[in-house]
């Protein structure tokens, strides 16, 4: 059965600094892997998302994610974080063939960021 | 364009009791999801419509829970009665893609808080 772990549950950085979320996901086969984001008060927000091809994708709000097929990881950086960046960052895995967009996600990083 | 409104945004309900929770998607999506998070778990998949059928219904804990999509368009998760358990966010997406992979991004609501007391 395919799962994705996200072994950090809370993380705190300065604005400014950078930022490496880790994601480790489990499946059979070339995943779809994705990554949300839920401000408070606000429903989940597709960053970015890795299909095939270049491994190194960009999302919006200056996000970028990285697939190693060798470690089965697909952590998501950001060079310069910014105080509006605080919220939950989800790491999600999904199927090739069928199924749609059912994902399994991961439990979640909270990101707090301090000024 | 309006996105996915869920209603409500946060529901109280007394164990036993029977709560109905709706799903609003973007208009013209096909394929709709509801998912549950636990809270401190991760996002579990429910189930999957595709228009008024149910495609995927796999991760429906029991049978306290019934989702109806009537007419292809709003879902509603009842839930009857409910348990502490059943205690969460609840989530509903919809993507427009007909297909079998995840290449259109599905769109999320904001939740419904549910809390069982």
């Amino acid at each position: 059965a395919q799962s994705v772990t996200q072994p950090d549950i809370h993380i705190t950085v300065s604005e400014g600094a950078s930022l490496e979320l880790r994601c480790n996901y489990s499946y059979g086969a070339t995943p779809y892997l994705f990554w949300y984001v839920q401000s408070p008060g606000q429903g989940l927000q597709l960053l970015l998302k890795y299909f095939s091809g270049d491994t190194l994708v960009q999302g919006i709000k200056g996000f970028e994610a990285e697939f190693k097929r060798s470690q089965s990881s697909f952590n998501l950086r950001k060079p310069s974080v910014h105080w509006s960046d605080a919220a939950e960052y989800f790491c999600a895995v999904g199927p090739h063939t069928g199924g749609g967009n059912k994902l399994t996600f991961g439990t979640g990083t909270q990101l707090k960021v301090e000024l | 364009e309006a996105g996915v409104t869920q209603f409500p945004s946060h529901s109280v309900i007394e164990k036993g009791q029977t709560v109905t929770l709706r799903c609003d998607p973007i208009s013209g999506h096909d394929n709709l999801y509801w998912y549950r998070r636990v809270m401190g778990k991760e996002i579990k998949f429910l189930l999957h419509f595709v228009k008024e059928s149910k495609q995927d219904e796999s991760g429906m804990p029991n049978n306290r829970f019934l989702a109806e999509r009537t007419g292809g368009t709003y879902s509603t998760l009842k839930v009857q009665p409910a348990e502490l358990e059943d205690s969460g966010v609840y989530f509903c997406a919809s993507s427009p893609y007909l297909g079998q992979g995840p290449e259109t991004e599905a769109f999320f609501g904001q939740g419904t808080r549910l809390t069982v007391v």
